[in-house]
């Protein structure tokens, strides 16, 4: 089993749609989770980072963390042809402080 | 200012040539990281330093040698480069100390050996 699991998509959403996308890890004691957003060529970008259960609102941006169920998610509200990348989720191990997991990566297509 | 950088940003190189990366941050951070994303755009952990101090080191082949001159700096020097070496390679930065510090990355350098 994968660390961290995403599903790969694409994910095609139109143009002002929520998109949602999941993640979920494998570590029960992971304590930190982030998203990253990278387009093509480009270096991964972080947009939000959660510790808590619960939800998380960053502008149009909104990340879930659920430690029972051992998910994360992403919701983009209105989305832009703009937000069209790939995201990534990840994930710092319980075990140690200075390791990042990283799942494969979610491609999002927002359809003009 | 370019809060992470790597030089150089594209490599190309024959294989069993040997061949470096350089990094440096400018964020006061004191935990330094190499990534490689292959192909398929999968992002593994390579390499960590914090304060100069090798923390992780991911199974690697003895042909990757990192080096941490100081917090600000870290190099990754490859030997005998093979056609699997090709990828990009990412470097990125963060606090150490708490699992909960978000990490920074650099441009990539896109390495490909022919």
């Amino acid at each position: 089993q994968k660390e961290v699991e995403q599903n790969s998509g694409p994910l095609s959403v139109p143009e002002g749609a929520i998109a949602s996308l999941n993640c979920t890890y494998s570590d029960r004691g992971s304590q930190s989770f982030f998203w990253y957003r990278q387009y093509s060529g480009k270096s991964p970008e972080l947009i939000m980072f959660i510790y808590s259960n619960g939800d998380k609102e960053d502008g149009r941006f909104t990340a879930q963390l659920n430690k029972a169920s051992q998910y994360v998610s992403l919701l983009i509200r209105d989305s832009q042809p703009s937000d069209s990348a790939t995201y990534l989720c990840a994930v710092t191990t319980a075990s140690g402080t200075y390791k990042y997991i990283f799942g494969t990566g979610t491609r999002l297509k927002v359809l003009a | 200012d370019t809060a992470v950088s790597q030089t150089p940003k594209y490599l190309v190189t024959q294989m069993g040539n040997d061949k470096s990366i350089k990094c440096e941050q400018n964020l006061g951070h004191d935990t330094m990281y190499w990534y490689k994303q292959d192909s398929k755009k999968f992002l593994k952990i390579m390499f960590s330093y914090n304060n100069k101090e090798l923390i992780i080191n991911e199974t690697v082949p003895n042909r990757f040698s990192p080096k941490s001159p100081d917090k600000a700096h870290l190099n990754l020097h490859i030997n005998s480069l093979e056609l699997g070496d090709s990828a990009v390679y990412f470097c990125a930065s963060s606090f150490g100390g708490r699992s909960s510090y978000e990490q920074y990355f650099g441009p990539g350098t896109r390495l490909t050996v022919t």
